[in-house]
């Protein structure tokens, strides 16, 4: 079974100043990784994904991911944020192959809170 | 295209009472998720429908039901209510419900649910 750690429950940065919000997961086979928004009272936005190829993986908002297999990580970064970018921010992972079942595991989430 | 919609967006019952909860899918998606949301147990997996079928089960006890119709919206029924069962409740589609090929799933706004 697929396990996901998200190492920091909170995360305060000032403006413009760069943030990594990290992940680390754990999988007997080959996993997708995402990362997901959540703005407050809102679901979740889809903010990246990885499936395969290139490592390093943009998406929206300015934000991007790296996925190192050795360290079985997939952080988040963003090299300049913004006030608008204060939410909580999830890291998933579904297994590869076999089936037909959709699980997505999610990690506890990350509160970021940009401050002025 | 319309996001995935759900209804009602916030409900209060009491200890006891049954609820049902509805979603409507994105325009084509045949796959439907359901998951709870709680500041303690982060995102959990509740089932997932694909055809008016159960596809996949999460770790929930019985008192937790679904259904899927034909044109894919789903509903979510949870009976002799709990305390503990105050959360969001978060449903996603996707086109095909597909683990293998990392998918993305798309959710909707949620439904608060509280019990008192």
């Amino acid at each position: 079974a697929q396990s996901v750690t998200q190492l920091d429950s909170q995360v305060p940065v000032f403006e413009e100043a760069p943030v990594e919000l990290r992940c680390n997961y754990s999988s007997s086979v080959s996993v997708y990784l995402f990362w997901y928004v959540q703005y407050p009272n809102q679901g979740l936005q889809l903010l990246l994904k990885y499936l395969s190829g290139s490592t390093l993986v943009k998406g929206i908002n300015g934000f991007e991911a790296e996925f190192n297999k050795s360290q079985t990580s997939f952080h988040l970064r963003k090299p300049s944020v913004h006030i608008s970018d204060t939410a909580e921010y999830f890291c998933a992972v579904s297994e590869r192959g076999g089936g037909s079942n959709y699980k997505l595991t999610f990690g506890k989430g990350t509160l970021l809170t940009v401050n002025p | 295209k319309a996001g995935v919609t759900q209804t009602p967006r916030y409900l209060i019952k009491t200890r006891g009472q049954q609820v049902t909860l509805s979603c409507s899918p994105i325009s084509g998606h045949r796959s439907v998720s359901w998951y709870q949301q709680t500041p303690g147990q982060g995102l959990q997996f509740l089932f997932e429908y694909f055809s008016e079928t159960q596809r996949n089960k999460g770790n929930f006890p019985g008192r937790f039901s679904g259904r899927q119709f034909s044109n894919s919206r789903s509903e979510m029924n949870v009976s002799t209510l709990e305390l503990g069962d105050s959360a969001l409740y978060l449903c996603a589609s996707s086109q095909n419900g597909l683990a293998g090929s990392g998918e993305t799933q798309y959710f909707g706004p949620g439904t608060r649910l509280l019990v008192l």
